[in-house]
């Protein structure tokens, strides 16, 4: 079983910052948290990752709260091309990858 | 850098028959993970294969299988196909495992495998 919980669905207006919630409150000390998006038909894109220092690239930030039992993945400028499906992954060296079904985002015009 | 590719990008089949899916990973990545994604299961977990050895397996039956050349590419071989396992096969590579700082997952676009 996946070790996070994802609201199923959100929308977001276009131009505006889309917040993804997840909830990962069993995470271990040694556990990275990974996000990931799939466009329809796609493979899944790698987004961005942290272990508990929030952390940002070109495409997000991720914010990972102190007792890092949850983070937020974070565009800041949300467009059409954002709709997807994101997911939020828990992996300690190792592992294998475990997805849960994500949360559809759909960006709105 | 090319990102990692998948042959066939569609392949029929059917039932009884077998089939290889074939994976070149990133330039540098040592390990492959396959996954598949249905519908009704989502994305799951088949193996992992790092340095021509499966260091990971999943819970799927042995009629999966999969192997990791010298230069990381990597091939999937499912025999005595059945219609459930009509699926997007999806290939991942990474610098080293999946996991740690420096290695996260790059996939590709995947095989669409149909089994009539």
């Amino acid at each position: 079983d996946a070790k996070t919980t994802q609201p199923p669905s959100m929308d977001c207006a276009e131009g505006r910052a889309a917040n993804l919630p997840c909830n990962h409150s069993t995470i271990s000390g040694n556990e990275y948290v990974y996000w990931y998006r799939q466009i329809h038909s796609q493979g899944p894109q790698y987004i961005i990752h942290g272990l508990k220092n929030n952390e940002t690239n070109e495409m997000a930030s991720l914010i990972i709260t102190e007792d890092r039992k949850s983070s937020t993945l974070i565009l800041p400028h949300a467009t059409l091309r954002d709709t997807a499906v994101y997911y939020c992954i828990v992996d300690n060296y190792g592992q294998n990858f475990v997805f849960g079904p994500g949360t559809r985002l759909s960006v709105l015009p | 850098k090319a990102g990692v590719t998948q042959t066939p990008r569609y392949l029929i089949k059917t039932r009884g028959q077998q089939v290889t899916l074939s994976c070149s990973p990133i330039s540098g990545h040592r390990s492959v993970s396959w996954y598949q994604q249905t519908p009704g299961q989502g994305l799951q977990f088949l193996f992992e294969y790092f340095s021509e050895t499966q260091r990971n397996k999943g819970n799927f039956p042995g009629r999966f299988s999969g192997r990791q050349f010298s230069n990381s590419r990597s091939e999937m071989n499912v025999s005595t196909l059945e219609l459930g396992d009509s699926a997007l096969y999806l290939c991942a590579s990474s610098l080293d495992g999946p996991g740690g700082y420096n290695s996260p997952l790059h996939f590709g676009n995947g095989t669409r495998l149909t089994v009539t």
